[in-house]
């Protein structure tokens, strides 16, 4: 059974600019949830994807924007990069939106915004 | 509001020693609560998964309980080891979304350190 996978680990940007992080799945799970950890703090859950389309959405801007394609994978684009989106990017996958089984984490992207 | 807290903040305790860990939420309306150890800069590991209809779980040296009347739960770790230290989050999954998009909300975790 292959976990969650997240791309790149590590990732430095300036101002301005905009990235776009990546995220397997785990084989079997149709659902995926984005979450952005600050230094020091507890993930704040951005959006869910659950077949390919937007299933909930936290506090966040409208720059932070999402995909997910038809393998269940799925990716996190932000615009217009700002100095307070420097973060640790989870990713979580699970067997459907509302399911009591439990999420599983990938081991995060690391962005750095210069 | 879904809040989730953590007490303590941070914990270092000689090794040996069994330590609780505590987790409070305000909102008792909850589907399930995930425990998750994070080592630093990594991803979470998930360690326990409770239900809202169970009162505890247990996996090795570590045991879970929920309260879910009172909102609180505790992560209990016996004997601990050196190879604990690491923070300890909770989270909790709600029933549907709330009016602020969440539906699963976590605590700030507890930072401990097992000393040799």
């Amino acid at each position: 059974e292959t976990g969650v996978t997240q791309s790149p680990t590590h990732l430095i940007k300036t101002r301005g600019q905009q990235v776009t992080l990546r995220c397997s799945s785990q084989s079997g799970h149709n659902t995926v949830s984005w979450y952005q950890q600050a230094l020091g703090q507890g993930p704040q859950f951005i959006f869910q994807y659950y077949r390919e389309e937007e299933n909930g959405r936290g506090n966040f801007p409208p720059r932070f924007s999402g995909l997910q394609f038809p393998n269940y994978s799925s990716e996190l684009n932000v615009n217009a990069l700002e100095l307070d989106d420097s973060a640790l990017y989870l990713c979580a996958s699970s067997p459907g939106p509302n399911s009591n089984q439990p999420q599983h984490f990938g081991d995060g992207t690391r962005l750095s915004i210069l | 509001k879904q809040e989730v807290t953590q007490i303590p903040a941070a914990l270092s305790v000689p090794e040996g020693e069994n330590l609780v860990l505590n987790c409070s939420f305000t909102d008792s309306a909850i589907y399930n609560l995930q425990w998750f150890r994070q080592d630093p800069g990594k991803g979470l590991t998930s360690l326990l998964l409770i239900q809202s209809s169970q009162r505890e779980q247990t996996s090795g040296r570590l045991n879970a309980s929920l309260d879910k009347s009172s909102g609180r739960s505790t992560l209990y770790i016996a004997a601990s080891q050196p190879g604990d230290s690491a923070t300890y989050l909770c989270a909790v999954r709600l029933m549907g979304w709330d009016n602020y998009g969440q539906n699963f909300v976590f605590g700030p975790g507890t930072r401990l350190s097992v000393l040799p």
